[in-house]
């Protein structure tokens, strides 16, 4: 079966400290993808990346980073250098080659910055 | 830009009642979702849309109903609400699964 941990509730952090936020994955399919979301005061839902499980690069946008590891079937997100804007409620979520679309996401973490 | 459109964002309504709540997307795409969001347990799907007047049910379906008479809109339906669907209902929409769309989300209460 499916799932998604996120297993850090709440994290806190000093604007301009780095922070990684973890997520674990369960599947069997070996065509997946892998998603982060962050959902800010306001409450709707953005966007941040799309990876599929063929793609192991690692990805920088910005202050951003990702780290996809098959082997201990991770997908966790690194924010550089944190600023008060980063301080939301960030989801992890996979999606199985169903063609469905589902996810299923984490509990998320939720992350504050503090000016 | 694109866009989810969730027509209210509070609702207050009476145990018992029927409610709906409506999403409306104009990316012309074919899949639509419906997920609640409750503190500790994050997004559940309820139901999706993969097509007009397709419908399949999510992990949580019970107490749940949706209409999917056009492709731009995709409606959920409590029919007959309880205290515990008081919840964050959040709408999403996906054209080839690159990524979902939310809606800015309905935050119902059920007295």
């Amino acid at each position: 079966a499916q799932k998604v941990t996120q297993a850090q509730t709440e994290i806190s952090v000093v604007e301009k400290e780095d922070v990684t936020l973890d997520c674990v994955y369960e599947t069997r399919d070996t065509t997946y993808y892998l998603f982060w979301y962050k959902q800010p005061p306001s409450g709707e839902l953005v966007f941040l990346i799309r990876r599929n499980s063929f793609d192991e690069q690692n990805e920088i946008s910005g202050r951003y980073s990702w780290n996809f590891q098959k082997s201990t079937s991770s997908f966790n997100f690194t924010i550089t250098a944190s600023q008060v804007v980063d301080s939301a409620v960030y989801f992890c979520a996979l999606s199985e080659w169903s063609g469905t679309y589902k996810y299923i996401f984490g509990t998320g973490t939720r992350l504050k910055v503090l000016a | 830009d694109v866009k989810v459109t969730q027509s209210s964002r509070y609702l207050v309504k009476r145990t018992g009642e029927k409610v709906f709540l409506e999403c409306v997307q104009d990316m012309d795409h074919e899949n639509m979702f419906w997920y609640r969001q409750d503190p500790g347990l994050g997004l559940r799907l309820i139901y999706f849309s993969y097509d007009v007047k397709m419908k399949e049910k999510g992990d949580i379906p019970e107490g749940y109903s949706v209409s999917r008479e056009k492709k731009e809109r995709f409606s959920l339906i409590l029919e007959s609400a309880s205290t515990n669907q008081t919840s964050m209902y959040l709408c999403a929409s996906t054209l080839r699964g690159d990524g979902y769309t939310f809606g800015s989300g309905t935050r119902l209460t059920v007295v």
